[in-house]
């Protein structure tokens, strides 16, 4: 069975620092993996999403991934954090798509707090 | 284009009353997902579903809950005689193909 760990619950880093979200997953085969954004109240939003080739991935508002077959890892990285960037942050993981579709597993997600 | 449009975006029903919850997907997707996040927790699987066909309903709850998807009109996710444990936000997804979901905003039940 798939799965998504983000061990992080809750993160804060100052405003202008540098951020890295972890995320592990366990999937059986090759994994289609995700990262969305979600406000307060609000739906999710895509940042970014690999399904293969190179293994780092860039996304939107500055954010970017990379992929770890060996560590099962698909850790989200930001140079420099910016105040409207506090949120929550889920990992997710689907497969291959098939004629039975591509549900999603999510990991429980990892709320951002920003210090200005 | 117009996203994923979710309605309503607030539910309030009372205990043994029916919640019906609306999702119209993006133009020109038709694949729908439906995922229930519970307070403080990821989102979960619920159904997906192609127009007129359920293809995939193993996260649904075996009583109460039922999804449709007519060929004309948005998607529909139905819960009969709601109890306080189907309060949760309830998310719709949709996708051209097999590969990237979109997600609208979601409507959020509470049960009394």
């Amino acid at each position: 069975a798939q799965s998504v760990t983000q061990p992080d619950i809750h993160i804060t880093v100052s405003e202008g620092a540098s951020l890295e979200l972890r995320c592990n997953y366990s999937y059986g085969a090759t994994p289609y993996l995700f990262w969305y954004v979600q406000s307060p109240g609000q739906g999710l939003q895509l940042l970014l999403k690999y399904f293969s080739g190179d293994t780092l991935v860039q996304g939107i508002k500055g954010f970017e991934a990379e992929f770890k077959r060996s560590q099962s890892s698909f850790n989200l990285r930001k140079p420099s954090v910016h105040w409207s960037d506090a949120a929550e942050y889920f990992c997710a993981v689907g497969g291959a798509p098939t004629g039975g579709g591509n549900k999603l597993t999510f990991g429980t997600g990892t709320q951002l707090k920003v210090e200005l | 284009n117009a996203g994923v449009m979710q309605n309503p975006r607030h539910l309030v029903r009372r205990r043994g009353q029916e919640a019906r919850l609306r999702c119209s997907p993006m133009k020109g997707h038709s694949h729908v997902y439906w995922y229930r996040q519970l307070p403080e927790e990821g989102l979960k699987f619920m159904v997906y579903l192609q127009k007129e066909n359920i293809i995939d309903e193993s996260g649904m709850p075996k009583e109460r809950f039922s999804a449709e998807f007519p060929k004309e009109g948005p998607s529909i996710l139905r819960i009969q005689q709601v109890v306080r444990g189907d309060s949760a936000a309830y998310f719709c997804a949709s996708a051209r193909g097999q590969e990237t979901q979109y997600f609208g905003p979601g409507t959020r039940l509470l049960v009394l």
